[in-house]
């Protein structure tokens, strides 16, 4: 079935470290992006990338980073920089400009650090 | 930043209660208004992307309008059951790459 994969579902880090999260599509979407979801507050866009080698800021990307060497895959590094690593993370590609089509989203990665 | 408001923040309706939800907007510089279902231990799956000002969308009991004019999107739930429980997220592009996510509103169907 085609989908979003991302893993792993959970992850536990203690401070200081880099952790990676990946997110693989074989929807053959070119547009793929990173959200983090807190306690009541709206997804945040982190990272996105509408083409294979090239990616832009989200509104919250200070602490992450990402690459785009397959148009399959966007992996998630969160960087020892980022304050308040422990959220729960989304990973989402589209077809088309999200003036007309939708996001399909994976299940998510749920990261704690300790 | 851009603001985008859902009211109520969550709902108990009992099965076979009709139920809608609100998102606000900015109502400048609109490209499309999109609604999203997210049940518990699931990914979101979309529902609606609206784009056009007087939109009305439906998909079996639920339906949404929009209103660009005024910077409002109303979603409409017929005769709820208990697999309608979820949260329903609206989110706003203001751009062809980019969405801003309400805090969502979480529905819960009592049989």
């Amino acid at each position: 079935d085609g989908g979003i994969t991302q893993s792993p579902k959970y992850l536990f880090r203690k401070e200081g470290q880099n952790v990676t999260l990946s997110c693989e599509q074989n929807l053959n979407h070119d547009a793929m992006y990173w959200y983090r979801q807190d306690p009541g507050q709206g997804l945040r866009l982190i990272y996105y990338s509408q083409i294979v080698n090239d990616f832009q800021k989200g509104d919250i990307a200070e602490g992450y980073s990402v690459s785009r060497e397959k148009k399959e895959s966007f992996p998630l590094t969160v960087t020892s920089a980022q304050k308040n690593p422990t959220a729960f993370y989304l990973c989402a590609s589209s077809t088309m400009g999200l003036n007309t089509g939708e996001l399909f989203f994976g299940e998510g990665s749920r990261l704690t650090v300790l | 930043i851009l603001n985008v408001e859902q009211s109520p923040q969550s709902l108990h309706v009992q099965e076979g209660d009709s139920t809608n939800f609100t998102c606000s907007f900015p109502s400048s510089n609109f490209y499309a208004l999109h609604w999203y279902r997210w049940e518990t231990a699931k990914s979101p799956e979309a529902l609606f992307v609206m784009t056009l000002n007087g939109d009305e969308k439906k998909k079996g009991r639920i339906s949404a309008t929009l209103n660009t004019k005024e910077g409002y999107s109303y979603l409409y739930i017929k005769g709820s059951q208990p697999e309608d429980s979820a949260t329903y997220l609206c989110a706003f592009a203001s751009g062809y790459s980019t969405l801003t996510f309400g805090k969502g509103t979480m529905l819960l169907v009592s049989p």
